[in-house]
């Protein structure tokens, strides 16, 4: 079955530490990938998207993620999180042109 | 620069009441779409459209409705109220092309049926 997948419910780290968020996903074919971010009270904002080409794609606010297509993985990075990093982040399978399908999300606390 | 608006921000509901959760964007996209947000469950898509006039079914429609008579609106419609429908509802929009172009989320609904 089609499924993305966000091992981590919380994630807490030390501000200016790095921070890797997991996604995995399920699909038959060659996918595109998102990660998205929701502040509290928010809606939804695009960090990044992976269709095709180099497999390390940067997004904005210093974010970065790389697809290992081996592993089915989709994985979040930063080199330093800052306090204003804290938030929900989604991973996101595109898997038609309307019905894109999101993981439970990962909830990052920052600590200062 | 308003994006995608979605009133009410809030609201309560009782068992089997009905409500219309309305959505606007001003950015003249062709594509909307409803999602639903359970905690620990991310999102759903309820239903979208391509385009005035043509509206169609996601991953999650039973209970809802929808209507498309513009391009700038598109309503989401709760006749009869079940609990299970209490979630966060957000609408979002795109340009050419759907969900491979960016997404753009209005900040939400939250509805508790009671």
């Amino acid at each position: 079955a089609q499924s993305v997948t966000q091992p981590d419910i919380h994630i807490t780290v030390s501000e200016g530490a790095s921070l890797e968020l997991r996604c995995n996903y399920s699909y038959g074919a060659t996918p595109y990938l998102f990660w998205y971010v929701q502040s509290p009270g928010q809606g939804l904002q695009l960090l990044l998207k992976y269709f095709s080409g180099d497999t390390l794609v940067q997004g904005i606010k210093g974010f970065e993620a790389e697809f290992k297509r081996s592993q089915s993985s989709f994985n979040l990075r930063k080199p330093s999180v800052h306090w204003s990093d804290a938030a929900e982040y989604f991973c996101a399978v595109l898997y038609n042109n309307n019905d894109m399908r999101f993981g439970a999300g990962t909830r990052l606390t920052v600590k200062p | 620069n308003a994006g995608v608006t979605q009133t009410p921000k809030f609201r309560i509901l009782k068992i089997g009441q009905s409500m219309t959760l309305q959505c606007a964007q001003d950015m003249n996209h062709n594509y909307m779409y409803w999602y639903r947000q359970d905690p620990g469950m991310g999102l759903k898509l309820i239903y979208y459209s391509v385009g005035a006039g043509i509206t169609d079914k996601g991953e999650v429609p039973n209970g809802y409705n929808v209507s498309r008579s513009t391009t700038e609106d598109f309503p989401l419609r709760l006749e009869l109220a079940a609990p299970s429908q209490t979630s966060v509802y957000f609408c979002a929009s795109s340009s050419r092309g759907g969900l491979n172009t960016e997404a753009f989320f209005g900040q939400g609904t939250r509805l508790t049926v009671v």
